[in-house]
């Protein structure tokens, strides 16, 4: 059964620091990947995707890809109170519509 | 009104009880959903319907029942549902025609379901 990885946390990080949160897959063939962001309460939305090895920015956050080692990496820079969340990696499926999730990262940003 | 909308908020069941959650879209997107999100757990693919037919049915029991009248509404019929299927019930709605646009998600608010 393909799986997507996250460890749960929480991620403890101070204002103004670099986050970073990893997610590993277990399909070697895998070819699209998103990072959904998901506050305390609300719905989870889509902050980035990525679908080539090597990084892409987007204002304070990059995303990571590597597939020959199969992980994909989300960094959020000059960390702020606000980007505390629960983030949440998901991985394309066998079907157009399928994303494989995992169970998401809380992040905590400390003033 | 704009984005997906879900209701109710909350919902409070018994287990012989029949109810429904309703979900209704602004995006003109093609494609509606279904995933069941429990504490600590993955979100849980249910069912995708792509222009009111469906898609996917991803082994749910039977007393979870959808239904899809046109592309811009999603229901879901409850019936003789059990303690374990307590849970955030979350509709989205995705657009397919662009880059892996079935994948780019645009969730509602979300149904707390509690079950007694």
């Amino acid at each position: 059964q393909k799986e997507v990885e996250q460890n749960s946390g929480p991620l403890s990080v101070p204002e103004g620091a670099i986050a970073s949160l990893n997610c590993t897959y277990s399909d070697r063939g895998s070819q699209s990947f998103f990072w959904y962001r998901q506050y305390s309460g609300k719905s989870p939305e889509l902050i980035m995707s990525i679908y080539s090895n090597g990084d892409k920015e987007d204002g304070r956050f990059t995303a990571q890809l590597n597939k020959a080692s199969q992980y994909v990496s989300l960094l959020i820079r000059d960390s702020q109170p606000s980007d505390s969340a629960t983030y949440l990696c998901a991985v394309k499926g066998d079907s157009n519509y399928q994303l494989i999730w995992g169970a998401g990262t809380k992040l905590i940003i400390k003033p | 009104e704009t984005g997906v909308t879900q209701t109710p908020r909350h919902l409070v069941m018994g287990m012989t009880n029949k109810k429904s959650l309703k979900c209704e879209q602004h995006l003109g997107h093609n494609a509606m959903y279904w995933y069941k999100q429990s504490a600590k757990k993955p979100l849980e693919l249910m069912f995708v319907y792509n222009f009111k037919e469906q898609t996917e049915n991803n082994s749910v029991p039977s007393r979870f029942s959808p239904e899809c009248p046109n592309s811009s509404h999603l229901f879901l019929h409850l019936h003789t549902l059990q303690p374990e299927d307590s849970a955030l019930y979350l509709c989205a709605s995705s657009q397919e025609d662009r880059p892996s646009g079935a994948n780019v998600l645009t969730f509602g608010a979300g149904s707390r379901l509690t079950v007694l």
